[in-house]
This record gives structure tokens, sequence and C-alpha cells, in this order.
């Protein structure tokens, strides 16, 4: 099956640690997508990439860093620079330049930080 | 960057009604403008989409409209559900911003 996967589904750290939150993709898409939603609020987006080797903050990115060594990975550190990490994380991908423009999500990672 | 308002932010409406949700945009180079649902835990998925060349698209009961010169979109629901409770967001631009979202309430 085609898709894009997000691990864990649950996450909890404690304050001061870093996390890394997964993002798995085998839809072939060049580009892949981070967005941080809050409750009852809508998607800013953190990071993204069009390409594999490289990658643009978005909006909100202080905090946060990301990796896109494959093509198939785009993996989010939420750091402990992040003032308030406590979130729902969604990741999403893409066709990219040249294909449509449809963002497929993940089923999302609710990070928890006590 | 582009910069997508949503309106309403909330909206309740009976069973077999119409819905309407409408967003606004400031990048006039956007040429692309998707709607997505949201049900809740989940990730949005899209429901319809629409490029600048085009005025209106519809898929059977959801239609989405676009006036270019107004820089603004708009998302119809007719013979409304229960089942399309959800939050719907709409989109703007390559870069995809969102707007902040309608939470969708149908009555039986």
């Amino acid at each position: 099956d085609g898709g894009i996967t997000q691990s864990p589904k649950y996450l909890f750290r404690k304050e001061g640690q870093n996390v890394t939150l997964s993002c798995e993709q085998n839809l072939n898409h060049d580009a892949m997508y981070w967005y941080r939603q809050d409750p009852g609020q809508g998607l800013r987006l953190i990071y993204y990439s069009q390409i594999v080797n490289d990658f643009q903050k978005g909006d909100i990115a202080e905090g946060y860093s990301v990796s896109r060594e494959k093509k198939e990975s785009f993996p989010l550190t939420v750091t402990s620079a992040q003032k308030n990490p406590t979130a729902f994380y969604l990741c999403a991908s893409s066709a990219g330049r040249g294909g449509s423009y449809e963002q497929y999500f993940g089923p999302g990672t609710r990070l928890t930080v006590t | 960057g582009e910069n997508v308002e949503q309106h309403p932010s909330t909206l309740s409406v009976q069973e077999g009604d119409s819905a309407v949700i409408k967003c606004t945009y400031s990048d006039s180079a956007s040429n692309y403008f998707p709607w997505y649902k949201q049900e809740l835990g989940k990730g949005p998925q899209l429901i319809i989409d629409i490029r600048s060349n085009v005025g209106e698209k519809k898929d059977q009961r959801i239609a989405v409209t676009l006036n270019k010169t107004a820089k603004h979109f708009s998302l119809h629901i007719t013979e409304t559900q229960p089942e399309d409770s959800a939050v719907y967001f709409c989109a703007a631009s390559r870069d995809m911003r969102f707007g902040a979202g309608t939470r969708l309430t149908v009555k039986p």
C-alpha cells in the first residue's frame, strides 16, 4: 500500500530532552512537509523540503531541526530550545515541482512534554 | 509570503442544509487552492481542489468557487449529512499556507 506513515502515534518526553519524530513515505514524492497543529488551530508550517538534501524553514522553525538524506524520509527533531513543544505534529508529502500539488498527510504524532 | 484567512471558525447546520466556508488569500501569484477535511485525531485529507484557470469545480455534493480578482474562494457543501461533521481547511499556493480551519457540525 502506498502512503505516508508517522511514528509513534503518541510520544511523551521530559522537558529539556530532544525528541525525533519519524515520517516515511513510499509515494515517490519529491516534496515533504512538517506542520504543527495546536488545539482548535490551523496548520502551521515548520519546515519543508522540495528535494533530497535540501530544506527550507517555514513560519515557525525556531526550536526545530530536520534532515532529508533520503527521498522517503523526513525526520523532525524537536529540540529543548522549543519553548512550547506539546502539540500535534503532521507530516505531508506531495509530488513536488512539475507534478501535482496535492498533499498527502500522515496520521500525525501527538507529542506531550512535561 | 502567502496569508490565508478563513471564515467562519465554527459553523452549525441542520442535516440537509447547505454549508459555505470562505477563504481569502493575499498572494496574487497563488494558483492552486485545495480544501482538506480533518476528522478527530487524524491527518487532513483532500476533498476538492481548484486551479486558477478554473472558476468553479464540483464533485457530487461538494463544490469550490474561485474569484481571482477578489482573491477569495469558497467551499460549498449541499445536502449536508452528519458524517460531514469535521474541521475543514483551505490552503493557497504551492508552499501550502493553510487557513485556521472551520469546525462544521451537522445536526441530525
